[in-house]
Parts: C-alpha cells; sequence; structure tokens
C-alpha cells in the first residue's frame, strides 16, 4: 500500500496563483486526479488523468507532475474557490486499489 | 444527464447489517465500473469498493474486506454494498460513483458521484 500527502490548509489572495500539492510515490507511474468539495456537497471532480480537465470545469484550474508530485493549481483564484481539495491516484501494490489524499482547505483572502 | 443516486443508509447497532443501494442513469451503465467511497465526519475520502462492469473484477478496501460485498444489477442499472459486522469507524456518508468507462481504460478516479447516504454505527 501507499499514501498521498497534502498540507492541511493553504491560503490565497483573490485573483491570485496558488498551487496544492499532493505527494506519493503511486503518483510516479499513475495518473493523477483532484477532487473540489464544498460543505455539505460531494466531491466534484476538476482534474483528471494528470492535466485534463472536465466539461464545465473552469480553464483557471490546471494539473501538472513531477516525479512522486502532484499539483493543482488555481490561475487566478476566486471567492468560490474556497473549497477542500483532494487529490487521488490508484496504489502502487498491484492490486489496482484507490487512494485519496487527506485533503487541503484552501481559504481565498 | 448523469446521475446516481443512494439510499439504504442509517442508524445501526454496532455488529448489525445494512444494504446500500444505488441508482444511476444518464449513461450507458454496462459500460462502467462502479464504486463506493465513504467520508466519516470532518475526514477526507476512503475508498471502499469497486466493481467491473461484468462482475468479473471486484476489490475492496483491506478496512472492508470480509465484511463488505459489492454488487450490481446491469438490468436495473443498480449496484449495492452490503455491510455486515459494521463498527463505529464504518460511520459516515457513503457515496456510490461512476468509476471508469471501459471503451476509454482507465483515466484516473471516479467522476460522477452521488449526493451520499449517511450511515451511524453506534449503540
Amino acid at each position: 500500500s501507499s499514501e498521498l500527502t497534502q498540507d492541511p490548509a493553504v491560503s490565497v489572495a483573490l485573483g491570485q496563483i496558488v498551487s496544492i500539492t499532493c505527494q506519493g510515490d503511486s503518483l510516479i507511474s499513475n495518473y493523477a486526479s483532484w477532487y473540489q468539495q464544498k460543505p455539505g456537497q460531494a466531491p466534484t471532480l476538476i482534474i483528471y488523468a494528470t492535466n485534463r480537465r472536465p466539461s464545465g470545469i473552469p480553464d483557471r484550474f490546471s494539473g501538472s507532475t513531477s516525479g512522486n508530485t502532484a499539483s493543482l493549481t488555481i490561475s487566478g483564484a476566486q471567492a468560490e474557490d474556497e473549497a477542500d481539495y483532494y487529490c487521488n491516484s490508484r496504489d502502487t501494490s498491484g492490486d489496482f486499489l484507490e487512494l485519496f489524499g487527506g485533503g487541503t482547505r484552501l481559504t481565498v483572502l | 444527464q448523469v446521475q446516481v443516486v443512494e439510499s439504504g443508509g442509517g442508524l445501526v447497532k454496532p455488529g448489525g447489517s445494512l444494504r446500500l443501494s444505488c441508482t444511476a442513469s444518464g449513461f450507458t451503465f454496462i459500460d462502467y465500473y462502479m464504486t463506493w467511497i465513504r467520508q466519516a465526519p470532518g475526514k477526507g475520502p476512503e475508498w471502499v469498493a469497486y466493481i467491473s462492469n461484468n462482475d468479473l473484477y471486484i476489490k475492496y478496501a483491506d478496512s472492508v474486506k470480509g465484511r463488505f460485498t459489492i454488487s450490481r444489477d446491469n438490468a436495473k442499472n443498480s449496484v449495492f454494498l452490503e455491510m455486515n459486522s459494521l463498527r463505529a469507524e464504518d460511520t459516515g456518508v457513503y457515496y456510490c460513483a461512476r468509476y471508469y468507462n471501459i471503451l476509454n481504460g482507465y483515466q484516473g478516479g471516479p467522476d460522477y458521484w452521488g449526493q451520499g447516504t449517511l450511515v451511524t454505527v453506534s449503540a
């Protein structure tokens, strides 16, 4: 098994750029996905296959990876982007089990 | 549009059982793997289990293996989660989600999630 590690909290000034990172060995060889969750709602997929956006997701959201670290970047953070963000990947066991990071709470100042 | 709706949650005593149901619409159900994910209060999501489009591949998280059973009925566009020997740590919101399309292959985590059903395990 393996783990995905995220910073618990990140803040950004309105309109500025911010990156949220996720670390884990599984990210070296597996796709990363990112989810946004607002209070009382189910998570929403905002990035899949490491850097692809589902239809309807604003293009200010982008994804990338480098080694064992995946990043979600918000270019020009908006007030409505204040939420919890979770990364996701498959584990390294070969059993194709899914992992989620512990989440990052984004505050837009 | 794609919709996933869960039902069957509730309050159950430790050691008890519960069966969750999920009905999907708006897509070709038989082309997709489906999955259950749970979220304890104040915590992040925890993957529980997934099932392939044709029932041939089923995987469980270690935390539920031997106690939970995932199944599906393609004729009714439904997926189920039978939960036995429930523990306090199984408490949380249980989400059913569309996993991946067998035609496109795996491209990451589940894309459409339901709104969830709350399971509370308490004496």
